[in-house]
């Protein structure tokens, strides 16, 4: 199985600061023959289900806005929240769906500091 | 617009079954895969099943394999999960989910609480 961890646990930003969440996977989930990382990155508010953001490691799902950014390749991503937004208030989790099982990373919890 | 709605969740002895459902609306059900994905109180988040849009193949995560069984009835536009021998640590919010057709989830319904308690 491919294992997903996330950096840090928990972080709190300031109002229109600077969130940044890291995720690595413990094996490389680059498909060679597409050259498309296999990686998702999902947002869970307090008592809801969660909220797909990015695919493709850096693909903006319809409708989310575009403070909300994915970068990284192979086995090191990076969730980066460029303005941070009150409503940002969340878990944000990582996802792999380059081979079953899909393995999601622990989470990373964001507050407003 | 696009509805998951699961149901079937309850409290349950260890080693008894549940049935959860997912009722799906506002898309063409037949054309998706679709999965389950559950969370632990307080926990993050683990997948698992997957079932193909027309039932011919499932996936399972290893935990639940040959416990739980994933499939669906396109004419009723219904996902279920039937899940036998149950333990404690199945305790869990499990949510139906849709595929985005690469393995991702686009749409997620609100949940149903299975607690396995004696």
């Amino acid at each position: 199985d491919i294992v997903m961890t996330q950096s840090p646990d928990s972080l709190a930003v300031s109002l229109g600061e600077r969130a940044t969440i890291n995720c690595k996977s413990s094996q490389s989930v680059l498909y060679s023959s597409n050259n498309k990382n296999y990686l998702a990155w999902y947002q869970q508010k307090l008592g809801q289900p969660p909220k797909l953001l990015i695919y493709w490691a850096s693909t903006r799902e319809s409708g989310v806005p575009d403070r909300f950014s994915g970068s990284g390749s192979g086995t090191d991503f990076t969730l980066t929240i460029s303005s941070l937004q009150a409503e940002d208030v969340a878990v944000y989790y990582c996802q792999q769906y380059y081979s079953t099982p899909f393995t999601f990373g622990p989470g990373t919890k964001v507050d407003i500091k | 617009e696009v509805q998951l709605v699961e149901s079937g969740g309850g409290l349950v002895q260890p080693g008894g079954s549940l049935r959860l459902s997912c009722a799906a609306s506002g898309f063409t059900f037949s054309s998706y895969w679709m999965h389950w994905v559950r969370q632990a109180p307080g926990k993050g988040l683990m997948w698992v099943s997957r079932i193909r849009t027309d039932g011919s193949s499932t996936t399972y995560a290893d935990s639940v394999k040959g416990r739980f069984t994933i499939s669906r009835d396109n004419a009723k536009n219904t996902l279920y999960l039937q899940m036998n021998s149950l333990r404690a640590e199945d305790t869990a919010l499990y949510y139906c989910a849709r595929d985005n057709n690469w393995s991702t989830f686009d749409y997620w319904g609100q949940g149903t609480l299975v607690t396995v308690s004696s």
